[in-house]
C-alpha cells in the first residue's frame, strides 16, 4: 500500500518559538518527495522538492531535510511567525511519471 | 502566478444536479490535474489530462467526468451532485520540465 503519513495532524506553536513536523512514505521505491504550504483561501505553494537522500532545502526560517533509507522527511520552522500559520502538505512519487501521493498535512497554529 | 484561474470559487448546489468547474491555464501546459482536498484526508486525484482529449482516472474519479477540448481548459463535471462530494476542488498543472505542480486557488463546494 503506497501510502504517505505526516504527524502531528495538528500542532500549536507559541510565536518565536521552532518546531518540526515528519513526513513518512515508502522506502522501497522513491523518486521525489514534495513540501507545500496551503493557506485557506489561497492555492497550495511549493516549498521544496528534494530528490536525493541527505538533501537539505532551506527558505528563510524553513528548512526541510530527507532520508530515503528510512522513509521520512522533516520540515522545521524557527523562530515561527504569526504569517507561518498554514497547512503543511507533503507528497511522494516513485518515478517521474508516478502520480503524487499526499499526506493528509499538518496544520500549524501559531499563537500570538 | 502560476497562470491558473478556477471558476466558479465558490457554489451551493442540491443534490444530484449537475455542476462544471472549470480550469483555465495560460501557460499552455500539457499536464493538468484535478483534486479534491477534505479534512483528514491529503490531495485526492480525481482525474488528470496529458494532452487535449487524453483523460485519465485519478484514485477517486467515481461520480467525476472531465473534458479537455483545448489545452487551456480543463473541465471537471459531477454528473449528479451528492452530499459526499462537497469539498474544496483543486485545478494543477504541470511544466515539462521539473517536478513540482502548481495549483489553483480551489473552487469551493457545497452541495445540499
Amino acid at each position: 500500500i503506497l501510502n504517505v503519513e505526516q504527524s502531528p495532524q495538528s500542532l500549536h506553536v507559541q510565536e518565536g518559538d521552532s518546531t518540526n513536523f515528519t513526513c513518512s512514505f515508502p522506502s522501497s521505491n522513491f523518486y521525489a518527495l514534495h513540501w507545500y504550504r496551503w493557506e485557506t483561501a489561497k492555492s497550495p505553494e511549493a516549498l521544496f522538492v528534494m530528490t536525493l537522500n541527505g538533501d537539505e532545502k532551506k527558505k528563510g526560517r524553513i528548512s526541510a531535510t530527507l532520508n530515503t533509507k528510512e522513509g521520512y522527511s522533516y520540515l522545521y520552522i524557527k523562530g515561527s511567525q504569526p504569517e507561518d500559520s498554514a497547512t503543511y502538505l507533503c507528497a511522494w512519487n516513485l518515478d517521474s511519471n508516478y502520480q503524487l501521493i499526499w499526506g493528509a498535512g499538518t496544520k500549524l497554529i501559531i499563537k500570538p | 502566478d502560476a497562470g491558473i484561474t478556477q471558476s466558479p470559487r465558490h457554489k451551493v448546489t442540491e443534490t444530484g444536479t449537475p455542476v462544471t468547474l472549470r480550469c483555465h491555464q495560460t501557460e499552455n501546459h500539457r499536464y493538468m490535474y484535478w483534486y479534491r482536498q477534505d479534512p483528514g484526508h491529503g490531495l485526492r486525484l480525481i482525474h488528470y489530462s496529458y494532452g487535449v482529449k487524453d483523460t485519465d482516472k485519478g484514485e477517486v474519479s467515481d461520480g467525476y467526468s472531465v473534458s479537455r477540448s483545448k489545452t487551456e481548459d480543463f473541465l471537471l463535471t459531477l454528473e449528479s451532485a451528492t452530499s459526499s462530494q462537497t469539498s474544496v476542488y483543486f485545478c494543477a498543472i504541470r511544466p515539462p520540465s521539473g517536478n513540482t505542480i502548481y495549483f489553483g486557488e480551489g473552487s469551493w463546494l457545497t452541495v445540499v
